[in-house]
């Protein structure tokens, strides 16, 4: 069955500190992954996605995320973190013309000043 | 405003009763998709239009969720006879031709039962 798994529902970094937040996937055929970012009172952003080729993509705000085959996961990452960072973000997956995408219950990042 | 538009952006309805959210896409956007999300969990996949038709209907709950789509624009989800469980944001998004591309998404529909 398809599914996403964020295992950390909450983190907290402090300003300034890396950050990851792991995604774990699990999915029959190619996968089509993203990150999308929900602040506070706001929609969802699309962070980043992978479809294909290099497996180490980058995205707004600083985001990378790498996708590693071996291991079904595609983690985000950024260097050092800024407090407007402080929202929740979520890791789906999909498929080319398999239009259901399925997400994972989301990480909530705080960050500390 | 080229974003998609939802609205009631809140609603508050009695159990029992039926509720209509609206979902108005970017326009050219052919892929729509609802999605709800209770609180403190993810986002799970209601249904996806393609243009007007709805190819997969297996996301929905319950035979008291129903949606359409007209105009290959604007789209209503439909709850009728309203528990407590259905309680939770109901978000819509957008993509241009549905497939691998992102979706775009509005600030959604806060729907709570009493």
């Amino acid at each position: 069955a398809q599914s996403v798994t964020q295992p950390d529902i909450h983190i907290t970094v402090s300003e300034g500190a890396s950050l990851e937040l792991r995604c774990n996937y699990s999915y029959g055929a190619t996968p089509y992954l993203f990150w999308y970012v929900q602040s506070p009172g706001q929609g969802l952003q699309l962070l980043l996605k992978y479809f294909s080729g290099d497996t180490l993509v980058q995205g707004i705000k600083g985001f990378e995320a790498e996708f590693k085959r071996s291991q079904s996961s595609f983690n985000l990452r950024k260097p050092s973190v800024h407090w407007s960072d402080a929202a929740e973000y979520f890791c789906a997956v999909g498929g080319y013309n398999f239009n259901k995408f399925y997400f994972g219950s989301g990480t909530k990042l705080n960050v500390k000043p | 405003g080229a974003g998609v538009s939802q609205s009631p952006s809140n609603k508050v309805t009695e159990k029992g009763k039926d509720v209509e959210l609206r979902c108005d896409p970017i326009s050219g956007h052919t892929a729509l998709y609802w999605y709800r999300q209770r609180l403190g969990q993810g986002l799970e996949f209601l249904i996806y239009f393609q243009g007007n038709s709805a190819p997969d209907k297996s996301g929905l709950p319950s035979d008291r969720f129903s949606a359409e789509r007209t105009g290959e624009s604007v789209s209503t989800l439909t709850i009728q006879r309203t528990q407590q469980e259905d309680s939770a944001v109901y978000l819509c998004a957008s993509s241009p031709d549905g497939g691998n591309q992102p979706q775009h998404f509005g600030d959604g529909t806060r729907l709570s039962i009493l």
